[in-house]
């Protein structure tokens, strides 16, 4: 069984701060990583995709892979108020079948 | 570019009445379909996911069903609900290449009384 494991928190910071975000997987030859945010009462959106290991950068955002120690993290400097959420990680499955999702870790930026 | 829409946005019904709910996808041809229902302050959880027309496989055996008719929809249903079916449905689509992204629709939250 696959498996995507994440700290499910609440994690907090203050406003400006750097919040990381940890997950790990249980499938070695996994190949293509995702992190979603869904705020409450709305459906997951799409944020980061990596691929390969080592740092990608969009904006605020930087996921980080380390395939090694099947380990992916997501990082948001000068967070936000507007962060709140809940952090998703999704690793893929089988071919044609669905992504596997860890339970999310809730984030708390407080001003 | 390619939308995903899902109806109705909000559903309450009671205990032993029939579901259905419709996702449909435009822009794109034969993607993955997927529905999900997430608890209150819970995960994810895969509840049918369809490769193409008519093909669906089933991820948790319960009292739900799910059809394809067409290419780019994807109906979730119910003959009669129970109360553990309560929760925030959501369809997702991705594009049949391997190792893409799901993309989501903005949910059916389903209450039964």
């Amino acid at each position: 069984q696959k498996e995507v494991e994440q700290n499910s928190g609440p994690l907090s910071v203050p406003e400006g701060a750097i919040a990381s975000l940890n997950c790990t997987y249980s499938d070695r030859v996994s190949q293509s990583f995702f992190w979603y945010r869904q705020y409450s009462g709305k459906s997951p959106e799409l944020i980061m995709s990596i691929y390969s290991n080592g740092d990608k950068e969009d904006g605020r955002f930087t996921a980080q892979l380390n395939k090694a120690s099947q380990y992916v993290s997501l990082l948001i400097r000068d967070s936000q108020p507007s962060d709140s959420a809940t952090y998703l990680c999704a690793v893929n499955g089988q071919a044609g079948t669905a992504l596997i999702f860890g339970k999310g870790t809730t984030l708390s930026v407080s001003s | 570019s390619q939308t995903i829409h899902q109806w109705p946005a909000t559903l309450v019904q009671p205990v032993g009445s029939p579901l259905s709910l419709e996702c449909t996808v435009e822009g794109t041809s034969n993607p993955n379909l997927y529905w999900y229902r997430q608890a209150a302050g819970r995960g994810l959880q895969l509840l049918f996911y369809s490769v193409g027309i008519g093909q669906i496989s089933s991820e948790v055996p319960q009292n739900l069903s799910a059809s394809r008719p067409q290419d780019r929809q994807f109906i979730l249903s119910s003959k009669k609900l129970l109360l553990s079916d309560s929760g925030f449905y959501l369809c997702a689509w991705s594009p049949t290449t391997p190792n893409q992204p799901q993309h989501f629709g903005d949910g059916t939250r389903l209450s039964i009384l």
